[in-house]
């Protein structure tokens, strides 16, 4: 199985602050990966596929790059609703697998 | 309006079954690949299956081959996950979700609670 591997764990930050959430895979995938946004209690939310492209109405605020093995999610001025969990998905083969998750906090 | 319903969740003993159904709305069963993803409480994401949009059961993850499968009625735009011989370790909300293309997951339901427990 493909690993996927998050970092940090943890990320406190201010409204307004641009943040960045790295995500590597144990093994080459390609640009087959997605980001996805979950606030509590809530279901997830695609923002990111193929890497870098934008889910359609997802705000410009958010930004992915990477191929390969490593990948990043970027948001620039932070707004209050971005706090959340993010996770990364690999679909470059089966099982699909997820990042452990990145927890979003406002300072 | 295009949408995901999760409903069949609830508390099981182990060892017991039980049936989600995921009702779709907005568009076809047969034009698109249907996944489950599952959370335990306060744990991260596991996708556990897909149902190509052919109706397929391609792949499941390891736990739960052999107990769990999934099936569709595409006249009732209905999308199933049949869990069977359950264990606690398959308490979670379930997700069904929609793949896009390749596949990431463009439309998620609200997640059904089960909860396996004597």
């Amino acid at each position: 199985d493909i690993q996927m591997t998050q970092s940090p764990s943890t990320l406190s930050a201010y409204v307004g602050d641009t943040v960045t959430i790295a995500c590597r895979a144990s093994q080459t995938i390609s640009a087959w990966l997605a980001w996805y946004q979950q606030r509590p209690r809530k279901a997830p939310k695609l923002l990111i596929y193929k890497a870098s492209m934008l889910e359609s109405g997802v705000p410009e605020r958010f930004s992915a790059s990477g191929s390969g093995t490593e990948f990043t999610l970027t948001i620039s001025g932070l707004q209050p609703e971005d706090f959340a969990m993010y996770y990364c998905q690999q679909y470059n083969d089966y099982p699909y697998t997820f990042g452990q998750g990145t927890r979003l906090e406002i300072k | 309006q295009v949408q995901l319903v999760e409903s069949g969740g609830g508390v099981v003993q182990p060892g017991r079954s039980l049936r989600l159904s995921c009702a779709v709305s907005g568009f076809s069963l047969s034009d698109y690949a249907m996944h489950w993803v599952r959370q335990a409480p306060g744990k991260g994401l596991e996708w556990v299956t897909i149902l190509s949009h052919v109706g397929i059961n391609k792949y499941s993850i390891e736990s739960v081959r052999g107990r769990f499968s999934v099936s569709r009625d595409i006249s009732k735009s209905t999308l199933y996950l049949q869990m069977d011989s359950l264990t606690t370790d398959d308490s979670a909300v379930y997700f069904c979700a929609r793949g896009g293309g390749g596949s990431y997951f463009d439309l998620w339901g609200q997640g059904t609670l089960v909860t396996v427990s004597s």
